[in-house]
């Protein structure tokens, strides 16, 4: 069965950093570009970064660009989300996603596997 | 892109059929739309892709059409589990982008 767990979550006070990671495990981790998606508090989707199968190129969303870094392990089938920076108005549970194409880049962004979340607190 | 999805909210009874809609601020000829259904507490989960094609183990009550700027998902003989916000998303270009959902509810 294919999963994705995510983890690192948790209360940081404005400017600190978080580390989240994404355990994956049932398909070809390596074959896969791998993106972070967050919701905040009562409201919608946005992406935030992918990383493609090499884990040697990264595409960033604008409100997050400088401060946020996308890195995976495919020895350990995982991938980081490291938040630098951290602000208020990133307060959101951040999935990571899987997409459906296997060709190690972001083609094609369909997201067919979706983790449970953690939770990031931005908060004084 | 900019996603626009309508209603905002809607709220139906069992057996009555849904049609939501998504409205891109530019052209996607390519079709590349999805569509994602989001249970409270839950992560989201695929239902659409390529505007009209169903993803695995979706029950065919759950239909997308449309191309260019305007795309439908409808859902047909509405059951009460189909409770939660439905989120369109293109992949034609980068940024990927997701409209800001409709949130369905069941009398």
């Amino acid at each position: 069965e294919m999963q994705l767990l995510e983890s690192g979550g948790g209360l940081v006070q404005p400017g600190g950093s978080l580390r989240l990671a994404c355990a994956a495990s049932g398909f070809s981790f390596r074959n896969y570009a791998m993106s972070w998606v967050r919701q905040a508090p009562g409201k919608g989707l946005e992406w935030v970064a992918v990383v493609n199968g090499f884990g040697n190129n990264r595409y960033y969303a604008d409100s997050v660009k400088g401060r946020f870094t996308v890195s995976r392990d495919n020895s350990n089938n995982t991938v980081y989300l490291q938040m630098n920076s951290l602000r208020a108005d990133d307060t959101a549970v951040y999935y990571c996603a899987k997409p459906d194409d296997p060709s190690g880049w972001w083609k094609r962004e369909v997201f067919d596997l979706w983790g449970q979340g953690t939770v990031v607190t931005v908060s004084s | 892109i900019v996603l626009t999805q309508s209603p905002g909210t809607l709220t139906l009874s069992p057996g009555e059929r849904a049609t939501l809609s998504c409205s891109s601020s530019q052209n996607i000829n390519s079709n590349y739309l999805a569509w994602y259904q989001q249970k409270p507490g839950q992560a989201p989960r695929l239902l659409i892709y390529d505007a009209s094609s169903r993803a695995t183990g979706i029950p065919d009550r759950f239909s997308g059409s449309g191309s260019g700027t305007v795309f439908t998902l409808t859902i047909t003989r509405l059951e009460p589990e189909d409770l939660g916000t439905y989120y369109c998303q293109q992949y034609h270009n980068s940024p990927r982008t997701f409209g800001q959902g409709t949130k369905l509810e069941i009398k």
